[in-house]
């Protein structure tokens, strides 16, 4: 089965921090993606990666950067933290080199980010 | 612009029941479409996925899910339900000959299956 891991299940941090979420997926995946997920507005991406040190914005990346540095991880940063950027943030992953492809994203168990 | 609507923010129905979660989607060209169950402090999962052929597409926990491609939907069925598949599910479309990489999401429907 295909398993991706967030660092952190609950994170709590203070307004101006620069925040940092981690995610791994061992299964090998070109395509890695952030998203947030807020109540009635459903999943929003943020970010994506198709290869490693490649990077392109989702809907919502204002606020947001990513690293990939390795095929395997893919980092969330959140520059200088806001109280609007409390959210669950989930990182997903999928397989088959073409980036429009049928194959399902595989998520992660989120990581619920309060921000103080 | 693209878009998944759930028109139903909660569906509630008795165990043993059939059940039936609705989405519509308007995208150009063919989509790819799928649907998520999503359980309390868990991820997302994949329950099942329409590519093309047969618009009857059975998935995981005896889930299915019908294409219909005159009215751009694919409601998402189970003939009998159980407590335990009260989730967040979300629907979600692919564009098929659209370069953009994104899925669209829904905005989810709680399912409640009472006792």
């Amino acid at each position: 089965d295909v398993k991706v891991t967030q660092s952190s299940r609950y994170l709590v941090k203070r307004t101006g921090e620069k925040v940092f979420l981690e995610c791994v997926q061992d299964m090998d995946h070109e395509n890695m993606f952030w998203y947030r997920q807020d109540p009635g507005l459903g999943l929003r991406l943020i970010y994506f990666s198709y290869d490693v040190k490649m990077k392109e914005k989702g809907d919502i990346p204002e606020g947001y950067s990513v690293s990939r540095e390795k095929k395997e991880r893919f980092s969330l940063i959140l520059e200088s933290a806001s109280t609007n950027q409390t959210s669950m943030y989930l990182c997903a992953s999928s397989g088959a080199y073409a980036i429009n492809s049928n194959q399902p994203q595989h998520f992660g168990d989120g990581t619920r980010l309060s921000i103080l | 612009a693209q878009s998944v609507a759930q028109p139903e923010d909660q569906v509630n129905v008795a165990e043993g029941n059939p059940l039936t979660v609705k989405c519509t989607y308007s995208v150009s060209g063919n989509p790819y479409l799928f649907w998520y169950v999503q359980y309390p402090n868990r991820g997302l999962q994949f329950l099942l996925k329409y590519i093309t052929g047969d618009n009857l597409v059975k998935g995981s926990y005896g889930f299915e899910a019908e294409f219909n491609k005159s009215q751009t939907s694919f409601h998402l069925k189970k003939p009998s339900a159980l407590v335990s598949d009260s989730a967040l599910y979300f629907c979600a479309v692919r564009p098929w000959m659209d370069s953009s990489y994104k899925l669209i999401f829904g905005s989810g429907t709680r399912l409640l299956v009472r006792p």
